[in-house]
């Protein structure tokens, strides 16, 4: 079953707008929430994490946002670029264990 | 991607042949894993190491085993392969568990025809 559920499946967004990008999870052991960048042709790379005992962490234009009680956490993209256009995964892991579980992935497009 | 890499890039093969595919790392990492990728799920795991020889199985390893004889060689074999493991495959690595700053290869493009 898949315990990290992301949405939308595709994006498309003008440059300058603002991507937003959900995930929602079940486990509730989970305790670390990285987000991971994947353009064509290569392996993801990690881009932002975040851990559930703050609600917003920010990295230049890309902030994550988390809720902790309603098990959710969202990536969002500020004055998005056509170089932003790629593949987004959320993912979710418990320190304490040896695997990240992956959110189906978003394909975000950014038209100039 | 430094560090991490994966051969073949690409693999043609026929239904019922044996496949491996390798896992190669220089950043002496514990941890090694296996995922596939297809549109719609994500990147699924199959298999993960935990040190040389130690292994265990991920949510999709049916129809494939791996082996760790040594701390930088990660193999993946695909025993028969089938149309269903056209996939395009990606080992990751990580220096610890839980820590979810994985370094990914740049994937193998498996075709089962």
């Amino acid at each position: 079953q898949q315990q990290v559920k992301q949405s939308p499946q595709s994006l498309i967004v003008q440059k300058g707008g603002i991507s937003i990008i959900n995930c929602a999870y079940e486990n509730t052991a989970f305790d670390y929430f990285p987000w991971y960048q994947q353009f064509p042709g290569k392996g993801p790379a990690l881009l932002i994490a975040i851990r559930p005992d703050v609600s917003e962490k920010k990295e230049g234009r890309f902030t994550i946002s988390f809720n902790k009680s309603a098990k959710q956490f969202s990536l969002h993209i500020m004055d998005s670029q056509p170089g932003d256009s790629a593949t987004y995964f959320c993912a979710a892991t418990e320190t304490s264990g040896s695997r990240l579980t992956f959110g189906e992935g978003t394909q975000l497009t950014v038209n100039p | 991607d430094a560090g991490i890499t994966q051969s073949p890039r690409h693999k043609v093969t026929e239904t019922g042949t044996p496949v491996t595919l390798r896992c190669h790392q220089t950043e002496n990492h514990r941890y090694m894993y296996w995922y596939r990728q297809d549109p719609g799920h994500g990147l699924r795991l199959i298999h993960y190491s935990y040190g040389v020889k130690d292994t265990d199985k991920g949510e999709v390893s049916d129809g494939y085993s791996v082996s760790r004889s040594k701390t930088e060689d990660f193999l993946l074999t695909l025993e028969s392969a089938t149309s269903s493991q056209t996939s395009v495959y990606f080992c990751a690595i990580s220096p610890d568990r839980g820590s979810g700053g994985y370094t990914f290869g740049s994937g193998t493009r498996l075709t089962v025809v």
